[in-house]
């Protein structure tokens, strides 16, 4: 199993392009979620999905759109990427009690 | 809104025991999780409370109280490997998991 994967690893933007992230998960978790962590202030909670075809804002949403088409694929949209978009990014998935993160997708935004 | 708020820094010498609080506020509670994460990697998933008391995993154990909003994460036996981040997790209606800010947990030998 590969869990939870992340894709790209890492990106270097230039301010006002476009990118996607990926996340793949192969538990059949219900739940997905994209959280930013920077320094000092954790994970926060950008946006997250119920189930397939659903999604709902989480505490930071502004500046980000996602979709979930299929249940195993979670996307991350930034539409026009701005330098305060500079963080790492993770997506997790879950059933139940746990929680799976993948390994982070650092973004710099230039 | 949500808010859980933890000690942003903690120090422990090898074979100590130490606690890391937890408080919170929420709406819609249904419990609160850890998770530990070393520098750069991914969080990983220690321990859930739902219900009030300790619960108890190797040589870690976590602790909830509904009525004070309070939970606690207990290291024992602490060992080098031990430091790391600390994160309490709060787990709401909706099934969003919401993080606190985290405590820094550095262990000297």
């Amino acid at each position: 199993n590969a869990g939870v994967t992340q894709t790209p690893k890492f990106r270097v933007l230039k301010t006002g392009q476009s990118m996607t992230l990926l996340c793949a998960q192969d538990m059949n978790h219900e739940y997905m979620y994209w959280y930013r962590q920077d320094p000092g202030m954790g994970l926060r909670l950008i946006h997250y999905s119920v189930g397939e075809g659903t999604t709902a804002k989480g505490e930071v949403p502004d500046g980000y759109n996602v979709s979930r088409l299929k249940k195993q694929n979670f996307l991350l949209g930034l539409e026009s990427a701005a330098p305060s978009q500079t963080s790492v990014y993770f997506c997790a998935s879950r059933t139940g009690t746990e929680a799976f993160f993948g390994q982070g997708t650092r973004l710099t935004v230039v | 809104g949500q808010s859980l708020e933890q000690p942003s820094e903690v120090t422990a010498v090898e074979g100590a025991i130490v606690q890391i609080n937890c408080t919170y506020q929420t709406s819609g509670f249904y419990g609160l999780s850890w998770y530990q994460q070393h520098d750069g990697g991914a969080p990983t998933f220690l321990s859930y409370n739902a219900l009030d008391g300790l619960e108890e995993t190797g040589r870690f154990s976590s602790f909830l109280s509904r009525s004070d909003s309070y939970g606690y994460l207990l290291l024992q036996e602490l060992q080098m490997k031990d430091s790391a981040s600390y994160f309490c997790v709060h787990a709401g209606a909706g099934t969003a998991l919401i993080f606190g800010k985290g405590t820094t947990l550095s262990v000297s030998s």
